[in-house]
């Protein structure tokens, strides 16, 4: 099967322009997650969707990002204005049911974002 | 916040030898997950160890947890250069909808 589908894999951007990601998940995958991975450090959750509604957000910076999952399947991330501190590797992963707990989930290769 | 602690930081042995990760947390889990990272690429996962679980084997892999203890341990054994990587623990903590918090990883290389 195929795997999760982010885009694009690379993006450098001056400080305060904007920026988005897109992720499409593994087929029949009801929960999608995003992630900030910064250098040297893991993965952290940024916002998690079951089908087309959010789960958590907790951890999402929400003065500057944005995120929504449109009719349950792609998923886009946006940062507007961005920082020089968003520089990290945004990671998309999906799930089959994930709300349940002890569910695989699957990521993308992820996009490395360089903020000048 | 980061939940995981693992130690090493970092691990470099000659090939066939073997390699052990640990991996801390704090708070009760449903499960806890190890993740391999290969450089500038996604994660890939490796074993899940359920709660009530102790051990478990999965081809080279193996994990253990210990709840009364919030810890695990990850082995490779025989280790080759291609398992050269950086290995992150994840729990799922109880009650919190599956969300995963990743520990800081283990950067592991193995030396032909």
């Amino acid at each position: 099967e195929a795997g999760v589908a982010q885009s694009p894999r690379y993006k450098i951007i001056e400080k305060r322009q904007s920026v988005a990601f897109w992720c499409n998940p593994i087929s029949g995958h009801a929960t999608l997650y995003w992630y900030q991975q910064i250098l040297g450090q893991g993965p952290k959750l940024l916002i998690q969707f079951q089908n087309n509604g959010v789960v958590d957000d907790s951890q999402l910076p929400k003065d500057r990002f944005s995120a929504e999952r449109l009719k349950g399947v792609d998923s886009t991330l946006k940062i507007q204005p961005a920082k020089l501190e968003d520089s990290a590797v945004y990671l998309c992963a999906s799930s089959y049911q994930g709300a349940r707990g002890t569910d695989t989930q699957y990521f993308g290769p992820g996009t490395r974002l360089t903020v000048l | 916040s980061q939940q995981g602690e693992e130690d090493p930081q970092a691990l470099s042995i000659q090939e066939g030898e073997n390699a052990t990760m640990n991996c801390s947390y704090k708070t009760s889990i449903n499960n806890l997950q190890w993740y391999r990272q290969n450089s500038g690429r996604g994660l890939v996962h490796l074993i899940l160890i359920r709660s009530n679980e102790r051990e478990k084997h999965s081809g080279r892999l193996r994990v253990t947890l210990d709840t009364s203890k919030k810890s695990s341990s990850l082995l490779i054994t025989a280790s080759r250069a291609a398992d050269t990587a950086s290995y992150f623990c994840a729990t799922d903590p109880y009650n919190q909808g599956g969300k995963l918090i990743f520990g800081q990883g283990t950067e592991l290389s193995v030396k032909p």
